[in-house]
């Protein structure tokens, strides 16, 4: 089982203002991250494959950023809005299964 | 394409008695996941199939919980008998048969239990 860690747990964001958060990861047989985002009574939903140190991935108004060598990622939300309010999760993968992080929860108030 | 259907949405049962979940993949897809995500932690795999046969149970707590997927198609988890600790979402995810790390897992909605 794999340490994969996010911060912060939560956050609570004014609509329209940016935010961004981490998921740290062993940095060591690093093959792939995922992100999901997960929003309230639905399907978690892949966002992200990142797979190259450096790679970014932009999807409407959320991008990320990887950096294989320290084992980290950002995930970043420019101009939130309502509908960005879930629990997003980042997996890496290992023996051909995702070892899941606890997720941030984003609250976006209007 | 129709994604990964779960039932029931939300189970309610008391200590000792025993719940069933149903899950049906996306068609084509081999491999098949039961997670448990307890409250504030990430989803942990319980079991993992390819078609048929078992890759992965090895976090799967086999005194009481137990899986099948017959024909390599639908799956059933069943837990008996219940514990307080097992209130957790359950979900099923599939994705394409195994072809490297960077394979993407489709999820259901998920099954809410809560044990009393």
């Amino acid at each position: 089982i794999l340490n994969v860690e996010q911060s912060p747990q939560s956050l609570h964001v004014q609509e329209g203002d940016s935010t961004n958060f981490t998921c740290s990861f062993p940095s060591s047989n690093f093959y792939a991250l995922h992100w999901y985002r997960w929003e309230t009574a639905k399907s978690p939903e892949a966002l992200f494959v990142m797979t190259l140190n450096g790679d970014e991935k932009k999807k409407g108004r959320i991008s990320a950023t990887l950096n294989t060598k320290e084992g980290y990622s950002y995930l970043y939300i420019k101009g939130s809005q309502p509908e960005d309010s879930a629990t997003y999760l980042c997996a890496f993968p290992n023996d051909y299964k995702l070892s899941f992080g606890a997720g941030t929860t984003v609250t976006v108030r209007a | 394409e129709a994604g990964v259907a779960q039932s029931p949405r939300y189970k309610i049962i008391e200590k000792r008695q025993s719940v069933a979940f149903w899950c049906n993949p996306i068609s084509g897809h081999a491999t098949l996941y039961w997670y448990q995500q307890i409250l504030g932690q990430g989803p942990k795999l319980l079991i993992q199939f390819q078609n048929n046969g078992v890759v992965d149970d090895s976090q799967l707590p086999k005194d009481r919980f137990s899986a099948e997927r017959l024909k390599g198609v639908d799956s059933t988890l069943k837990i008996q008998p219940a514990k307080l600790e097992d209130s957790a979402v359950y979900l099923c995810a599939s994705s394409l048969p195994l072809t490297g790390f960077s394979y993407e897992q489709y999820f259901g909605p998920g099954t809410r239990l809560t044990v009393t």
